[in-house]
């Protein structure tokens, strides 16, 4: 069955500190990994990650995959409270149809 | 990225009830997604929704409980049918775009009482 593993499960950290998150999976025919931030209802878009090796970036934040790990990891540098909320790892697979299978995700929080 | 709403935002249903919770996109998309979100929990795919074709439900829901429209390539319905306490959760839609990324709309935060 395909499955999608986050880790941590919740994370407390104080402002200026860096942050790892890690998604891990285990799917068939594996198309692309996505990074989604989640503050209050709707998950905001944050990287899609297909090739291994490739670091995207934007700001503070940057993610990488690597296909031989089934692994991929997001990092946060110098967070601030506005990092706080859930983090969100889904991978698209095919079984008949492409579809999303989410992790249960990373709660972040970042005190001042 | 495609602009996403939903309606309703949110609402409060008694038990036995229905509610039909819409999508709008803004451009045209060929797959559209629907979530479930139970407090707490992840997002668990509900089902498909291709303009055209039947939903492909995804394993535990099923057409009678969660029928779906798609009656053309920027909006959809989700009915959640029969209300009872264990559907309050917040239902997302989402639109995949050219490029494979994924985008969610606003959500709706369901109560049933």
């Amino acid at each position: 069955e395909d499955k999608v593993v986050q880790s941590p499960l919740s994370l407390v950290v104080h402002e200026g500190d860096t942050v790892t998150l890690n998604c891990s999976y285990e799917v068939t025919n594996f198309r692309s990994l996505l990074w989604y931030k989640q503050e209050k209802k709707a998950p905001t878009f944050l990287f899609m990650l297909t090739s291994s090796g490739i670091e995207k970036k934007s700001g503070r934040l940057s993610s990488i995959l690597d296909k031989k790990e089934l692994s991929s990891i997001l990092n946060i540098t110098a967070t601030q409270t506005g990092d706080s909320a859930i983090y969100l790892c889904a991978v698209e697979a095919f079984r008949g149809t492409y579809k999303y299978i989410f992790g249960t995700g990373t709660r972040l929080k970042v005190l001042a | 990225s495609a602009v996403i709403s939903q309606k309703p935002s949110r609402d409060i249903c008694q038990r036995g009830t229905s509610l039909t919770i819409q999508c709008q996109v803004d451009s045209q998309v060929t797959m559209m997604f629907w979530y479930r979100q139970q407090p707490g929990q992840s997002l668990t795919l509900i089902a498909t929704a291709n303009q055209g074709s039947e939903a492909t439900y995804e394993s535990g829901f099923v057409i009678d409980k969660f029928p779906i429209s798609r009656p053309n390539l920027t909006f959809s319905t989700l009915t959640v049918s029969n209300l009872s306490p264990e559907d309050s959760s917040i239902y997302l839609c989402s639109v995949e775009e050219t490029g494979n990324e994924q985008y969610f709309g606003p959500g709706t935060r369901l109560t049933v009482t």
